[in-house]
């Protein structure tokens, strides 16, 4: 079946520091891709998305591409800040499964001054 | 401003006694759903709704029920709770199908 696979956590990391949270999918169709983020106490909101290969979704900083040779949608940050610090979920959405969103299971982020 | 509201942010309640937890949006989307999320697992939809009447189940939608009655409400319903529904819920909705899900805060519920 449909599903996402994330690298698991807690990711620590320090200030300045480089960020990847590897995610790959596996789906039947061709599914549009996303990563959420959830801070501490809230909901998910979304951070960036890609709807075709080769797409690259950028927000804040991050950054993901849509590989579809390697069914994968790594984020990655340059620089993480101490505010950066949250649960990172990648999704998959299928058209012909009435727009599901199919959840990795996160990863938790923490960065240190 | 464009909201997603989820009440009661906590709950605690005892083994067969009937809860809502309500959710409404003020988007005028058609798409609402809602997840639960557990360590390890994700979030995992239990129910969702394209439209006013239309609800459908997800992936867990074993002691659950949802209703549609007004475009912006969509209630989560626990007839008879149970410890295995302990949790953290949260509604989402978007203008269509596939769309970008707005989600409320989360309702944590415990249930002993």
């Amino acid at each position: 079946g449909d599903s996402v696979t994330q690298m698991e956590g807690p990711v620590t990391l320090s200030e300045e520091a480089f960020l990847t949270i590897n995610c790959t999918y596996t789906a039947t169709g061709y599914p549009s891709l996303f990563w959420y983020v959830q801070y501490p106490g809230e909901g998910l909101q979304l951070l960036l998305k890609a709807t075709k290969a080769d797409d690259k979704g950028s927000n804040k900083g991050f950054e993901a591409t849509y590989r579809k040779e390697t069914t994968s949608f790594h984020l990655e940050k340059g620089s993480v800040q101490v505010s950066d610090s949250a649960v990172y979920f990648c999704a998959l959405s299928l058209y012909n499964q009435g727009g599901k969103l199919i959840f990795g299971q996160g990863t938790e982020l923490s960065v240190k001054p | 401003e464009a909201q997603v509201t989820q009440n009661p942010r906590y709950l605690i309640t005892v083994t067969g006694k009937k809860l809502t937890v309500t959710c409404s949006q003020n988007m005028n989307h058609e798409y609402m759903s809602w997840y639960r999320q557990d360590p390890g697992l994700g979030l995992r939809q239990i129910y969702y709704s394209m439209n006013v009447e239309v609800t459908d189940k997800g992936d867990v939608p074993e002691g659950y029920k949802v209703s549609r009655k007004e475009k912006r409400n969509f209630p989560l319903i626990l007839e008879s709770p149970s410890p295995n529904q302990t949790s953290l819920y949260f509604c989402a909705s978007s203008l269509l199908q596939g769309g970008v899900l707005h989600f409320g805060n989360g309702t944590r519920l415990t249930v002993t």
